[in-house]
């Protein structure tokens, strides 16, 4: 168990809807990332809050957002929904920004499937 | 830019055999490389990280990955495989000072009795 937190563990939908992932980081991690695991783009990083400021981004989509809450858990909001947005959707934390040295844990990832 | 190449995506071995996972990397300033091992249903844990100094690396569960500059390689190894090996094993470079993980396409490890 790595102490990060995602729920739901499971989410079915259709297409044009809209849905909202959350992950609770380990007890003191300020840093908070999202990545998608899918079978054709394998692992891919989304985008990495810190602190509740947005740090770095990568190919996230304009549909989805994400914002990290003072309490410092966070929500990865997925609109206007595709099949090809079906994946495997983990979160992760460290306790810094994201320095090289710096180990990321992640969560058990929420399955999102869109039919 | 940074990449990882996960050489076979799928590797067989039998119980008790030596463990071999090969991955490349790409990068135009020094690495900092990991090892995540996946669990059937369940998220990435580390396995190991190499950063700076020792050039071999010792993980969790026997694991062990050399990180070699000349071939831009960190293989992962493991003398004697188990059945609880059995998972998909995936190779990341972090990129900058943001924290992003670039991983490669992941190789499935399976353990044969």
């Amino acid at each position: 168990d790595s102490g990060v937190t995602q729920t739901p563990k499971h989410l079915i939908t259709a297409t044009g809807q809209r849905v909202t992932l959350r992950c609770s980081p380990r007890s003191g991690d300020l840093s908070v990332y999202w990545y998608q695991q899918s079978l054709d783009q394998g692992l891919q990083f989304l985008i990495q809050y810190y602190n509740g400021e947005e740090r770095a981004k990568g190919n996230i989509l304009e549909r989805f957002s994400a914002q990290q809450f003072p309490d410092l858990h966070s929500e990865l909001n997925l609109s206007s929904l595709e099949l090809g947005d079906s994946a495997l959707y983990f979160c992760a934390s460290s306790p810094a920004p994201g320095g090289v040295e710096e180990t990321q844990y992640f969560g058990p990832g929420t399955r999102l499937l869109v039919l | 830019a940074q990449s990882v190449t996960q050489l076979g995506s799928h590797v067989s071995v039998s119980e008790g055999a030596l463990v071999l996972l090969r991955c490349n990397y790409s990068s135009s300033v020094p690495p900092y490389l990991f090892w995540y091992v996946q669990y059937p249903n369940q998220g990435l844990q580390l396995l190991l990280k190499y950063t700076t100094g020792a050039t071999l690396v010792k993980g969790i569960n026997g694991f062990e990955a050399e990180f070699k500059k000349s071939e831009t390689s960190f293989h992962l190894t493991k003398p004697s495989a188990h059945m609880s090996d059995a998972a998909e094993y995936f190779c990341a470079v972090k990129s900058g000072n943001t924290g992003k993980l670039i991983f490669g396409q992941g190789t499935t490890l399976q353990v044969k009795p």
